[in-house]
């Protein structure tokens, strides 16, 4: 089954603690992309690959590391969260970053006190 | 800066009726738009896609439209039903992708 993952779905930490969302696909997918969703604010766009090693910012990076060692897995890095980190995180991955539709994984509740 | 909105928060429609939902921009030149579904809790689910040189796009019961003029998709659902209920989200594709905030749907029994 065509599909995207990640890990953990749920996750609550203190300040500071390094963690890491890990987020795979299945599809063969270029175009891997990051999401943070929070109430009135909708979904922004925290980071992008357009191919193994290759990633960019996207709206809201700072606080925020990605890494593209491998085509399927596209994990985001919180080094040091802090509270304003608290949302709901979104995996998506595409054919291209152009002209083709996403898929969403499950995505990952974090809360950072 | 970009900008897109989505109509009203929330959109109460009776079952059988048509819902009709509008995803406005301003500053942005989109190549192509897309419509996604999102349940509570879920991630989003593409629906449609529509270029910028479409005027409309069907699929079943779900028709899309795009006007480049007036900056403006129009997004319907026709004989709704209870299960139609959900947020629907507008993404503008180009240079960037861009999502508008969404609109929640809910059909009345």
């Amino acid at each position: 089954e065509a599909q995207v993952t990640q890990n953990p779905r749920y996750l609550i930490t203190v300040t500071g603690k390094k963690l890491t969302v890990t987020c795979s696909q299945n599809m063969n997918h270029e175009y891997m992309s990051w999401y943070r969703q929070d109430p009135g604010l909708g979904l922004r766009q925290i980071y992008y690959s357009m191919n193994v090693e290759v990633t960019d910012k996207g709206d809201v990076p700072e606080g925020y590391k990605v890494s593209r060692k491998e085509k399927r897995n596209f994990p985001l890095i919180l080094e040091s969260p802090s509270p304003n980190q608290t949302s709901l995180y979104f995996c998506a991955s595409s054919l291209s970053r152009t002209l083709y539709e996403q898929y969403f994984g499950p995505g990952t509740r974090l809360t950072v006190t | 800066s970009q900008k897109i909105e989505q109509n009203s928060e929330a959109l109460n429609i009776q079952e059988g009726k048509t819902a009709t939902l509008t995803c406005n921009y301003t500053n942005y030149s989109p190549a192509y738009l897309q419509w996604y579904r999102q349940d509570p809790g879920r991630g989003p689910v593409f629906l449609l896609l529509i270029r910028e040189n479409e005027k409309e796009k069907r699929k079943e019961r779900l028709k899309v439209t795009f006007d480049t003029t007036l900056k403006q998709s129009l997004f319907h659902i026709t004989a709704s039903q209870p299960a139609d209920s959900a947020t629907y989200l507008c993404a503008l594709g180009g240079d960037k992708i861009i999502f508008g905030k969404g609109t929640r749907l809910h059909i009345l029994p």
